[in-house]
C-alpha cells in the first residue's frame, strides 16, 4: 500500500542554517502531496502541497518539490527561525484524494 | 471564517467506557475526515465522512464509529475503550468536492486518555 518515509527527528539548527527534511513515498498513481506543520498543543497546518510531477509549493520561505522519479519531496528553508521550532509531517493522499497517509513526522529545535 | 473546532478538548475514560467526540467543520465545508495520532503509531486514518455517509474507511476495529449530521457536524465514538485508545484524535475538513490535491483543515485535537 502507499506509504510515506521521513527522516528521523529530532533535528537541532542553529538560528539562520539551511533546513532540508527528507521526505520519499511509495504510492499507486498520482498521490498529492503535502508538507503539515504542528506546533506543540496545536492541530496541523497545511504548510505547502504539490498536486503534480514537478510542482513546487511555497510556503513562509519553505520549499519542496514534487519529484516524481525519485519518488521525493523534500522539505528545505534557506534560514531557520526559532519560531519554526515543531514537528513537520510529510503526508500523501490517497486515490479518493481525502485521507491522508503520514510520515512519522520530524521534530525541529531551532535555537538562537 | 471561523476553524474547525473540537469538543471536548480533553477527556479522561477508564478502560470498558464508551466515548464521542464532537467536530464541527469550516462552514460550507462538507467533508469531515477523523484521525488518530499516537506516539507510537503516529498518524493515522480513521475514516471519512461526506453529506452525511461514510466515503472512506481506515484500517480500524469495529469499535470505532462515527456519523455526520446533515449540517455536516460529526462525531466519532469508541466503544469498549482500551488503554491503547489513548491519543489526540484530530478532525479535518474540506469542501469535499475537488479531490486530489484539495487541503485538509485540522482541528486542534481531543486528547483522550484511558486509564
Amino acid at each position: 500500500g502507499d506509504s510515506v518515509t521521513q527522516m528521523e527527528g529530532p533535528v537541532t539548527l542553529s538560528e539562520e542554517a539551511f533546513l532540508t527534511i527528507n521526505c520519499t513515498y511509495t504510492a499507486t498513481g498520482y498521490p498529492s502531496l503535502f508538507w503539515y506543520v504542528q506546533y506543540p498543543g496545536e492541530g496541523l497546518q497545511l504548510l505547502l502541497k504539490a498536486t503534480k510531477a514537478d510542482d513546487k509549493g511555497s510556503n513562509k520561505g519553505f520549499e519542496a518539490t514534487y519529484r516524481k522519479e525519485t519518488t521525493s519531496f523534500h522539505l528545505e528553508k534557506g534560514s531557520v527561525q526559532v519560531s519554526d521550532s515543531a514537528v513537520y509531517f510529510c503526508a500523501l493522499s490517497d486515490m479518493t484524494g481525502y485521507a491522508l497517509n503520514f510520515g512519522k513526522g520530524t521534530s525541529l529545535l531551532v535555537t538562537p | 471564517k471561523a476553524g474547525v473546532t473540537q469538543t471536548p478538548r480533553y477527556l479522561i475514560k477508564t478502560r470498558g467506557q464508551q466515548v464521542t467526540l464532537s467536530c464541527s467543520p469550516i462552514s460550507g465545508h462538507r467533508s469531515v475526515s477523523w484521525y488518530q495520532q499516537t506516539p507510537g503509531q503516529g498518524l493515522q486514518f480513521l475514516f471519512e465522512y461526506f453529506s452525511e455517509t461514510q466515503r472512506n474507511k481506515g484500517n480500524f476495529p469495529g469499535r470505532f464509529s462515527g456519523r455526520q449530521f446533515s449540517n455536516s457536524r460529526s462525531e466519532m465514538n469508541v466503544s469498549t475503550l482500551e488503554l491503547g485508545d489513548s491519543a489526540l484524535y484530530l478532525c479535518a475538513s474540506n469542501g469535499g468536492m475537488s479531490g486530489l490535491g484539495e487541503t485538509q483543515y485540522f482541528g486542534p485535537g481531543t486528547r483522550l486518555l484511558v486509564l
